[in-house]
């Protein structure tokens, strides 16, 4: 099994609403990413969990908050978000996050309209 | 910081060419450099890692070569078909998480 599986993969929410994003793998990895994208530009890396411990958060807003309840799984909870949050979200793995050489997986993602 | 170009922005080939696109990154501390694919409003899938210690890699019709230590990638992709018609990104991997290029947006006609 080589997949990342992401859900839901469309969400449309109000700015006073509560959500989560859900990401799963299972293949062993120990490292997993969020990353955000806008239309027509690159991914931006939001979040690193590394043996279910954050390791790096590129200064995202507190209005969005990652959780690693185990090595397979990654959540990414949305509160009070504004339209401008409004993006495909994707989830990846790799085997760990560390320096050997490592293929990323990426999940299909979760396009997120935010009304 | 790592800083990461592709050339060109965008291209359209009639089906059958064969085609160049480029990458250029900025920090050559890297340990890998990772090529994607994506379509539109998917995920990215990947088409070829090539270790810092490699020149090239290939799968089937694809194949990207590195030069570390000037800083560039290639990917050759041969006899283009309408399927391959996607924004390709690569993105290098150093101290840093992948850092990506804005990509190249590759349409085949045919």
């Amino acid at each position: 099994d080589t997949e990342v599986t992401q859900t839901p993969k469309h969400l449309v929410m109000g700015m006073t609403n509560k959500k989560s994003l859900k990401c799963e793998q299972h293949m062993g990895h120990r490292a997993m990413y969020w990353y955000k994208q806008k239309a027509k530009k690159p991914p931006e890396l939001m979040f690193v969990y590394s043996y279910e411990k954050l390791s790096i958060n590129e200064s995202v807003p507190s209005r969005f908050s990652p959780e690693c309840p185990n090595s397979s799984l990654l959540n990414l909870h949305l509160h009070a978000l504004q339209p401008e949050d409004s993006a495909l979200y994707l989830c990846a793995s790799s085997q760990d996050a560390g320096t050997g050489g490592l293929k990323l997986f990426f999940g299909s993602g979760t396009q997120l309209s935010v009304l | 910081k790592q800083e990461v170009t592709q050339i060109p922005a965008a291209l359209s080939v009639p089906e059958g060419e064969n085609l160049v696109l480029n990458c250029s990154f900025t920090d050559s501390a890297i340990y890998n450099l990772q090529w994607f694919r994506q379509d539109p409003g998917k995920g990215l899938t990947s088409l070829l890692l090539i270790q810092s210690s490699q020149r090239e890699q290939t799968s089937g019709r694809l194949n990207a070569s590195l030069d570390k230590s000037s800083g560039r990638s290639t990917l050759y992709i041969a006899a283009s078909q309408p399927g391959d018609s996607a924004t390709y990104l690569c993105a290098p991997f150093g101290n840093t998480p992948l850092v990506f290029g804005k990509g190249t947006r590759l349409s085949v006609i045919a």
